[in-house]
C-alpha cells in the first residue's frame, strides 16, 4: 500500500521569505501523480500544484514550485515570497496512474506566515 | 462555475440520531469521493463512485455508514445510528475520470455528535 509522510507537523516563515515543505512517499508503482493541497482556516481544500511522475521537469505555479526527486521518492513544495494568505495546512497527496483513483494523503504540515 | 456543493455546513445532533450529508458534484464530473478528516487520522477516503457506481467502499468504517449516488448530480452519506466518535469534518470531492485530473473539494460538513 502507498504511504505519504510529511515529517514537519508545523513550520513558520516570515512574510516575503521562502519556505520548503517536505513530503516523501512509498510506492512500488512507476507511474503516478503527486499533489499539494492547501487547507486554510476556512477549511476549503484547494489544489496548489500537481506533478506527473513521468515528467522530469518540476511543476511550477506562480510562487509555488516543487522539487520532485523520483529515485528518492521525495516531493517537496517551495513557497517563494511568502504571504500572510499562505497560512494554512498543506497536504501532500499521491495517486496511482493505473487502477484506483484513490488519493492517499499525508498528515499535513501547518504553515504559519508571520508579518 | 459552481464548485462542489455540500450541505449542511455544520451539523450538531445527539448520539443515536440519523445523520444525512449531501453533496452536489461539479457538473460534468463523473467521479465522486467522500472523505473524513479528524485530528487523529487525518484525511481518510471513505468511498468513491464512478458514473454513479460505487467502486471502492473499503474505507467505510462500519455498517452504520452508507452512501448513495442516485444520479450524476447528487450523493448522500448517511450515518445511522450516529456515535460521538463519528464527529469529524466530512468532505465530498469530484473529478473527471482521467488519471491526471485533480479532485475538487467541497467546503466540508463539520459534524458534531453529542
Amino acid at each position: 500500500a502507498q504511504t505519504v509522510t510529511q515529517s514537519q507537523p508545523e513550520m513558520s516563515v516570515q512574510e516575503a521569505e521562502t519556505v520548503t515543505l517536505s513530503c516523501t512517499y512509498d510506492t512500488s508503482e512507476n507511474n503516478y501523480y503527486l499533489f499539494w493541497y492547501k487547507q486554510p482556516p476556512s477549511r476549503q481544500m484547494i489544489l496548489v500544484i500537481r506533478q506527473e511522475a513521468y515528467k522530469q521537469q518540476n511543476a511550477t505555479e506562480n510562487r509555488f514550485s516543487v522539487n520532485f526527486q523520483k529515485a528518492a521518492k521525495s516531493f517537496s513544495l517551495k513557497i517563494s515570497d511568502s504571504q500572510l494568505g499562505d497560512t494554512a495546512m498543506y497536504f501532500c497527496a499521491f495517486m496511482t496512474q493505473g487502477g484506483s483513483e484513490k488519493l492517499v494523503f499525508g498528515k499535513g504540515t501547518k504553515l504559519t506566515v508571520n508579518p | 462555475d459552481a464548485g462542489v456543493i455540500q450541505s449542511p455546513r455544520h451539523e450538531v445532533t445527539e448520539m443515536g440520531q440519523e445523520v444525512t450529508l449531501r453533496c452536489k458534484p461539479i457538473s460534468g464530473h463523473n467521479s465522486l469521493f467522500w472523505y473524513r478528516q479528524t485530528m487523529m487520522r487525518g484525511l481518510e477516503l471513505l468511498i468513491y463512485f464512478n458514473n454513479n457506481v460505487p467502486i471502492d467502499d473499503s474505507g467505510m468504517p462500519e455498517d452504520r455508514f452508507s452512501a448513495k449516488m442516485p444520479n450524476a448530480s447528487f450523493s448522500t452519506l448517511k450515518i445511522q445510528p450516529s456515535e460521538p466518535r463519528d464527529s469529524a469534518v466530512y468532505f465530498c470531492a469530484s473529478s473527471l475520470w482521467q488519471r491526471n485530473q485533480p479532485q475538487h473539494f467541497g467546503d466540508g460538513t463539520r459534524l458534531s455528535i453529542l
